[in-house]
């Protein structure tokens, strides 16, 4: 079976910190991708990265970077000097091989991250 | 570009009552989904489509219908609405070419269903 799980559901920290967001995932596939998505108060969700299985290089994208270990089926996500800004839930999803269709993913329940002045 | 829109924005439906949100693309995506999202959760899919004429079943499509006649529109019908339909609505799109590949989804902004 396929899943997604982040165990963080709230994390809290005051601007300027550091933080991390974890994500463990379960799937039999040798190929598959890994997402990140993020919705802010507004309630869209938002693009944030794709990393496909054979790529295990590490993504730095300004603030934020991407650690994928395949060893350990984890894509964890950490935005450094933390800002108000980034005050959204954070959600993590796999590419589901259903019904023959590669396309569909399958959502972690979020991480809530609140970033306080 | 205007992406992934979706009509309307919030709805109060009865119970038993039926409607329709409408979803369309303008990225010329082949696929595009259906999501529900409860509060505290993540997202579930509902149905999706790999093109036009071709539709098939997610994770939680009981009461829901879809149709896909065009590229760019895929609506999804309620029949008989009830409660545990309350919800926020996604619908999505990308890319795909049909190989092993997959591409990120773009979103529309949602509707906000309440059924009472």
């Amino acid at each position: 079976a396929q899943k997604v799980t982040q165990a963080q559901t709230e994390i809290s920290v005051v601007e300027k910190e550091d933080v991390t967001l974890d994500c463990v995932y379960e799937t039999r596939d040798t190929t598959y991708y890994l997402f990140w998505y993020k919705q802010p108060p507004s309630g869209e969700l938002v693009f944030l990265i794709r990393r496909n299985s054979f790529d295990e290089q590490n993504e730095i994208s300004g603030r934020y970077s991407w650690n994928f270990q395949k060893s350990t089926s984890s894509f964890n996500f950490t935005i450094t000097a933390s800002q108000v800004v980034d005050s959204a839930v954070y959600f993590c999803a796999l590419s589901a091989n259903y019904g023959g269709s590669q396309g569909n993913l399958i959502f972690g329940k979020g991480t809530k991250l609140s970033v306080k002045p | 570009n205007a992406g992934v829109t979706q009509t309307p924005k919030f709805r109060i439906l009865k119970i038993g009552q039926s409607m329709t949100l409408q979803c369309t693309q303008d990225m010329n995506h082949n696929y595009m989904y259906w999501y529900r999202q409860d509060p505290g959760m993540g997202l579930k899919l509902i149905y999706y489509s790999v093109g036009a004429g071709i539709t098939d079943k997610g994770e939680v499509p009981n009461g829901y219908n879809v149709s896909r006649s065009t590229t760019e529109d895929f609506p999804l019908r309620l029949e008989l609405a009830a409660p545990s339909q309350t919800s926020v609505y996604f619908c999505a799109s990308s890319y795909s070419n049909r190989l092993t590949d997959t591409y990120e989804q773009y979103f529309g902004p949602g509707t906000r269903l309440t059924v009472t």
